[in-house]
């Protein structure tokens, strides 16, 4: 089966640290991806991982690790405006289709 | 350069009507997705279209269904509206070739659907 468990909401203050977790077991893997999904608005495309690791754009970063089918989304430096539901999504093998997990909703206050 | 684009932004239907959603993917990107998101829940795998073929369909019914034309430009249908089909319909783009450096799948800003 394929199933994608992210935590339902976090909450966190403004200039701190926050670590989304996700966890899959898919048929098939391909490549992790995050979205961001403000309320109301189509998801924006944050990152990728496909090898094992650690990748940092800005502010943002994400690790793999395929052995524990595992990734976690670091946001730094918080902001008021990072407040939105992250996707965590998994590339199906040989289907070319993203799965995703229901989203974790962050709340970020000052 | 143009995202991906979808048409119309909101449309309101009754039930047993049909719905047709359309959507014209970023230049160069020959497949196209289609993912429902019904409120307060997670994205849902419908439809995924590339070179004018459809290559995989989720878990929903055969009133669901679409194509692909030869631009790549794509149209979602939805037949005999039901309530439950009310939601956010996203379509999405990327490169049809799998790279090791992956082709993102980029968004459109969805079409509302409501089903009264």
């Amino acid at each position: 089966g394929q199933n994608i468990d992210q935590p339902t909401e976090m909450t966190a203050t403004e200039g701190a640290i926050v670590q989304i977790n996700c966890t899959y077991q898919t048929s098939g893997f391909n490549g992790l991806f995050w979205y961001q999904q403000h309320a109301g608005e189509a998801p924006t495309f944050l990152s990728y991982n496909v090898l094992d690791g650690l990748e940092e754009k800005g502010r943002f970063s994400s690790f793999l690790s395929r052995s524990k089918g595992y990734s976690y989304l670091l946001l730094k430096e918080l902001q008021m405006k990072d407040s939105a539901s992250y996707l965590c999504a998994v590339r199906d093998g040989g289907y070319n289709k993203l799965i995703f997990g229901a989203g974790t909703r962050l709340a970020v206050h000052p | 350069e143009a995202g991906v684009t979808q048409s119309p932004t909101h449309l309101i239907k009754t039930r047993g009507q049909q719905a047709t959603l359309r959507c014209s993917p970023i230049s160069g990107h020959t497949s196209v997705y289609w993912y429902q998101q019904a409120l307060g829940l997670g994205l849902q795998f419908l439809l995924w279209y590339d070179e004018g073929e459809e290559r995989n369909r989720g878990n929903f019914p055969p009133r669901f269904s679409g194509r692909q034309f030869p631009n790549y430009s794509s149209e979602l249908n939805v037949n005999a509206l039901e309530l439950e089909d009310s939601a956010l319909y996203l379509c999405a783009s990327s490169l049809g070739e799998w790279k090791l450096t992956g082709n993102t799948i980029y968004f459109g800003e969805g079409s509302w659907l409501t089903v009264v």
